[in-house]
C-alpha cells in the first residue's frame, strides 16, 4: 500500500519569506512524486515531480521539492512567497510498480500575507 | 491543447434522480482517471481507464456508480439513483504513459 501524510492543515507565510509545505511518503520500492495546487473553483494544476537522478527538482512558479529517501519526506518550498501563491497544495506518490494509480494527501492551505 | 474537458460545470438535481457527468481528456492521453473531492475525504479516486479500458474501480463508492469510455476521446460517470451524501465536486484527469496527471476544471455536484 502507498500512503501521504501532509501534516499540516494550514502554513501561514510572510510575502517575501521562504515557504515549506511539508511531504512524506509511504511506498513499497522507489516512488515516483508529484506535487499539485488547486486554486479556488480550479481543477488540480502539476507543478513537479521526481521520478529518479538529482533529489533537488525544480517546477513551476519558482517551486521546488528535495527528495529525500533516508526520511522519506520531498517537501515542497519556495525562496520568496507571493500572495498569488495562496492556494491548496497536494502532494502525490506512486510506486513504480503500482500501475498508474496516485495517493493524494489530505492537502495543504497555504496563506500568504501581504 | 484544449485541456481536458468536463461538462456540466454546475449540476443541481434532486435525490433519486440520474445524473450523468463527462469528460473529454487530452488528445494522445491513454489514461483516463475520474475523482471525487469532498471536505471530509479529500481526494479520492474512483476509475480509471487505460486504452479506454476499465483498469481499476475499487474506489466506486457502490453500484450506484457506473463509469464507460466508449472511446479515446470521451467518458462518462453515471449515478443513478443520485443521494444528498453523492455532493462533491467530480474530477476527470488524464496522461500519457505514467507522466504526470492534468485535470479538467471538475463538475460541482450538489444532490438536493
Amino acid at each position: 500500500a502507498q500512503s501521504v501524510a501532509q501534516p499540516e492543515d494550514q502554513v501561514n507565510v510572510a510575502e517575501g519569506n521562504p515557504l515549506t509545505v511539508k511531504c512524506t511518503y509511504s511506498v513499497s520500492g522507489n516512488p515516483y512524486l508529484f506535487w499539485y495546487v488547486q486554486y479556488p473553483n480550479r481543477g488540480l494544476q502539476f507543478l513537479l515531480k521526481y521520478i529518479t537522478g538529482d533529489n533537488l527538482v525544480k517546477g513551476s512558479y519558482g517551486f521546488e521539492a528535495e527528495f529525500n529517501k533516508s526520511q522519506t519526506s520531498f517537501h515542497l518550498k519556495k525562496p520568496s512567497a507571493l500572495v498569488s501563491d495562496s492556494a491548496l497544495y497536494f502532494c502525490a506518490v506512486r510506486a513504480h510498480n503500482a500501475g498508474n494509480m496516485l495517493t493524494f494527501g489530505g492537502g495543504t492551505r497555504l496563506m500568504v500575507k501581504p | 491543447d484544449a485541456g481536458v474537458i468536463q461538462s456540466p460545470r454546475h449540476e443541481v438535481t434532486e435525490m433519486g434522480q440520474e445524473v450523468t457527468l463527462r469528460c473529454k481528456p487530452i488528445s494522445g492521453h491513454d489514461y483516463l482517471f475520474w475523482y471525487r473531492q469532498t471536505m471530509m475525504r479529500g481526494l479520492e479516486l474512483l476509475i480509471y481507464f487505460n486504452n479506454n479500458v476499465p483498469i481499476d474501480d475499487s474506489g466506486m463508492p457502490e453500484d450506484r456508480f457506473s463509469a464507460k469510455m466508449p472511446n479515446a476521446s470521451f467518458s462518462t460517470l453515471k449515478i443513478q439513483p443520485s443521494e444528498p451524501r453523492d455532493s462533491a465536486v467530480y474530477f476527470c484527469a488524464s496522461t500519457r504513459g505514467v507522466s504526470e496527471q492534468y485535470f479538467g476544471p471538475g463538475t460541482r455536484l450538489t444532490v438536493t
